[in-house]
């Protein structure tokens, strides 16, 4: 079976430009999650969604967006790139969503290295 | 909102050398995992263990809810071991988040 798949691998962008990130979630798997990982810090916590509804948000501004699609494949969409977006975009993938106990482990995908100029 | 620390922050280990990395968090949780990010960034799926012991190989764990730490043995060190160790944890109470821990950086040596 596949594991979790992101497109594209890397991307280089100018600041103010936006940016869509893509992600397919393990099959059978309902839960998308979306981290942001700067150079050299562990990842931080974006976004949750399950079964197309958002479930869970990190600390994140309103620039930040996703959306989930009937086939539970998931965009990140961020507007009004700063320099400080440069960063390593992760895809996580699980069977259920939060607040749950079982069936929630989280599968990572490569990432997409997303570089602002 | 749920704090996790681990330790040591940087280790650097002779190959074939055992060790041991914590986890500590600031509040419940109900689910704990252990990740190995590899140096191109992939993070790879070590242990799901909200509580109790797991054994894989050369790697075991060990979560006790209860004091709220985990512990991640490595033994006999190997140089592919090399990488960043986290543990991440989801808030139990309050908007949900998943949170993971400060990281331990390893480096094994042939």
């Amino acid at each position: 079976d596949a594991g979790v798949t992101q497109s594209p691998t890397h991307l280089i962008k100018t600041r103010g430009q936006h940016v869509t990130l893509r992600c397919s979630p393990i099959s059978g798997h309902k839960s998308v999650s979306w981290y942001q990982q700067v150079l050299g810090q562990g990842p931080q916590f974006i976004f949750q969604y399950y079964e197309k509804e958002e479930r869970g948000r990190g600390n994140f501004p309103d620039r930040f967006s996703a959306r989930q699609f009937p086939n539970y494949s998931s965009e990140l969409n961020v507007n009004a790139l700063l320099l400080g977006d440069s960063a390593l975009y992760l895809c996580a993938s699980s069977f259920n969503g939060p607040f749950g106990t079982g069936l929630s482990e989280q599968y990572f995908g490569p990432g997409t290295r997303l570089t602002v100029t | 909102g749920i704090q996790v620390e681990q330790s040591p922050p940087d280790l650097i280990l002779q190959e074939g050398a055992n060790s041991t990395l914590r986890c500590n968090f600031s509040d419940s949780v109900n689910n704990l995992q252990w990740f190995h990010q590899n140096p191109w960034g992939q993070l790879i799926n070590l242990f799901y263990i909200p509580s109790g012991t797991k054994q894989n190989g050369r790697l075991s764990a060990t979560t006790v809810a209860t004091e709220r730490y985990s512990l991640l043995y490595i033994s006999s060190s190997q140089t592919t071991d090399s990488g960043v160790y986290f543990c991440a944890v989801p808030t139990t109470s309050g908007t949900y988040k998943y949170i993971f821990g400060t990281g331990t950086r390893l480096k094994v040596l042939a």
